[in-house]
C-alpha cells in the first residue's frame, strides 16, 4: 500500500484565490482526518470523516473552509477565498476501525501571498 | 478546552546524550498517550505509545515514563543520534475517539555530532 497520498505537495497562490487540496486515503481505513500545522498553533484537527460522513467539523476555522469525501478513496479540503493567514501545511491522515494509530500523508504546504 | 502541554519547545543535545521531552494533560479520561516523530517534509509518524496501566514502556532507545497521579508523561531518548533530529509531538486520546488525538505543540530536537 502506498499510504496516504496528498496533492499538491506545494501550492503558492494569491489572496482571494480558491485552493483545493486532495487526499487519497489508505484502502479500508474508515476514518479520515484533516489537520493543519503551523508554528504558532501546532497540529490542529480541522475535520474528520467516518465512512465518508463528516463526524466533527468544529475545527474548521471559518466558512471559507469546506471538506468533502465523495467516496472511500478520495477527499478534498477547499479554501475559498484564501487568505495569507491560511498559509500552513495541511495533512490528511487515516485510522482503521478500533485503532488509535494515525497514518499521515506527507502534507500539502500552502502559501497564500 | 482539552489540552496537552509540551515542553521544551526546542532542545539541543550532544550525540550520545539523553533527550527528555515532557508533556502534561488535564483530562483524566485520556487513556492512550502516543508520541509522534516528524522529519522535515514528512508527516508525523507513530514512534511509541503507552496506556496508563503501566508506568514505563521501552522500545530500543526510546522510553515513555508515565505518572498518572501527576498527569504527566515524558519521552526519553537514550544515546541520542543525529538521525534522531526531528520534531516530536506528544498526544492524548480516550477510548472510542477513533484517532481524534489531542496533540502537544511539538519539540524540535537537534542532536549535534
Amino acid at each position: 500500500d502506498a499510504g496516504v497520498i496528498q496533492s499538491p505537495r506545494h501550492e503558492v497562490t494569491e489572496m482571494g484565490q480558491e485552493v483545493t487540496l486532495r487526499c487519497k486515503p489508505i484502502s479500508g481505513h474508515d476514518y479520515l482526518f484533516w489537520y493543519r500545522q503551523t508554528m504558532m498553533r501546532g497540529l490542529e484537527l480541522l475535520i474528520y470523516f467516518n465512512n465518508n460522513v463528516p463526524i466533527d467539523d468544529s475545527g474548521m476555522p471559518e466558512d471559507r473552509f469546506s471538506a468533502k469525501m465523495p467516496n472511500a478513496s478520495f477527499s478534498t479540503l477547499k479554501i475559498q477565498p484564501s487568505e495569507p493567514r491560511d498559509s500552513a501545511v495541511y495533512f490528511c491522515a487515516n485510522t482503521s476501525p478500533g485503532a488509535n494509530v494515525l497514518t499521515f500523508g506527507a502534507g500539502s504546504r500552502l502559501t497564500v501571498l | 478546552q482539552q489540552q496537552v502541554k509540551q515542553s521544551p519547545q526546542s532542545l539541543i543535545v550532544q550525540k550520545g546524550g539523553i533527550s527528555i521531552i515532557n508533556c502534561a494533560y488535564e483530562n483524566t479520561a485520556f487513556d492512550y498517550f502516543p508520541w509522534y516523530q516528524q522529519f522535515p517534509g514528512k508527516g508525523p509518524a507513530l514512534l511509541i505509545a503507552i496506556r496508563p496501566d503501566v508506568s514505563e514502556k521501552k522500545e530500543g532507545r526510546f522510553t515513555i515514563s508515565f505518572n498518572k497521579s501527576a498527569k504527566q508523561f515524558s519521552l526519553h531518548i537514550m544515546d541520542s543520534q543525529p538521525g534522531d533530529s526531528a520534531t516530536y509531538f506528544c498526544a492524548a486520546d480516550y477510548g472510542g475517539s477513533q484517532g481524534n488525538l489531542i496533540f502537544g505543540k511539538g519539540t524540535k530536537l537537534s542532536v549535534k555530532p
